[in-house]
């Protein structure tokens, strides 16, 4: 695909609920990151996958998040038990290795 | 953690005036990339640039590595120039990107 691509694009959804995210790197792309932005804020570091394997999931925030990339391309960010406090634009980014991070377009999550 | 500083937090500029953006981290970094985020959240690659000096049209960047510190100069500015500039970094160490509070620039015409 010619850019990383997100869906979907917003998100609404109520306290308690469970919620997934998809990101679709740029094609041959090994290395694949989930950020999350606040309003008024730089994106925020979540987990970053180098092929199928989580290399780094320092920045999750806790236990109800967690994320998968079973063939080393497509990445799905779970949520559990959503709160209000995890409202907010989730980006995606690959790279070729750890160079240069491109993004999609987010997905804006909103929990009521 | 590295720790980012972007300045000045806000600028307003007429329409063809030059400016000056800074980024100051504090440790040593192996990848430095500037980023214009749009009104519509995307965040758009403006340079890759872990040192050294690059110009792409009428903007262009320096980072300094040895002194902890990058600047993107934005020439001619147009109002199409808006929006939040970022800077983020990555560690020698690490690979997430640490990204700075960011520039908000408001070009009026």
């Amino acid at each position: 695909g010619a850019g990383v691509s997100q869906t979907p694009s917003n998100k609404v959804t109520e306290k308690g609920k469970y919620v997934e995210l998809r990101c679709d790197p740029i094609s041959g792309h090994t290395a694949l990151y989930w950020y999350r932005q606040s309003l008024g804020q730089g994106p925020e570091f979540l987990i970053y996958f180098q092929g199928t394997g989580a290399a780094d999931d320092s920045g999750l925030p806790n236990d109800r998040f967690f994320a998968v990339r079973p063939e080393g391309s497509v990445s799905t960010l779970k949520i559990q038990r959503t709160e209000r406090g995890d409202s907010a634009v989730y980006l995606c980014a690959s790279s070729l290795s750890r160079n240069e991070q491109f993004f999609g377009p987010g997905t804006r999550l909103t929990v009521l | 953690g590295i720790q980012v500083e972007q300045s000045p937090p806000d600028l307003i500029l007429q329409e063809g005036a030059n400016s000056t953006l800074r980024c100051n981290f504090s440790d040593s970094v192996n990848n430095l990339q500037w980023f214009h985020q749009n009104p519509w959240g995307q965040l758009i690659n403006l340079f890759y640039i872990p040192s050294g000096t690059k110009q792409n049209g009428r903007l262009s960047a320096t980072t300094v590595a040895t002194e902890r510190y990058s600047l993107l100069y934005i020439s001619s500015s147009q109002t199409t120039d808006s929006g939040v500039y970022f800077c983020a970094v990555r560690e020698t160490s690490g690979s997430r990107l640490t990204f700075g509070e960011g520039t908000q620039l408001t070009v009026n015409p």
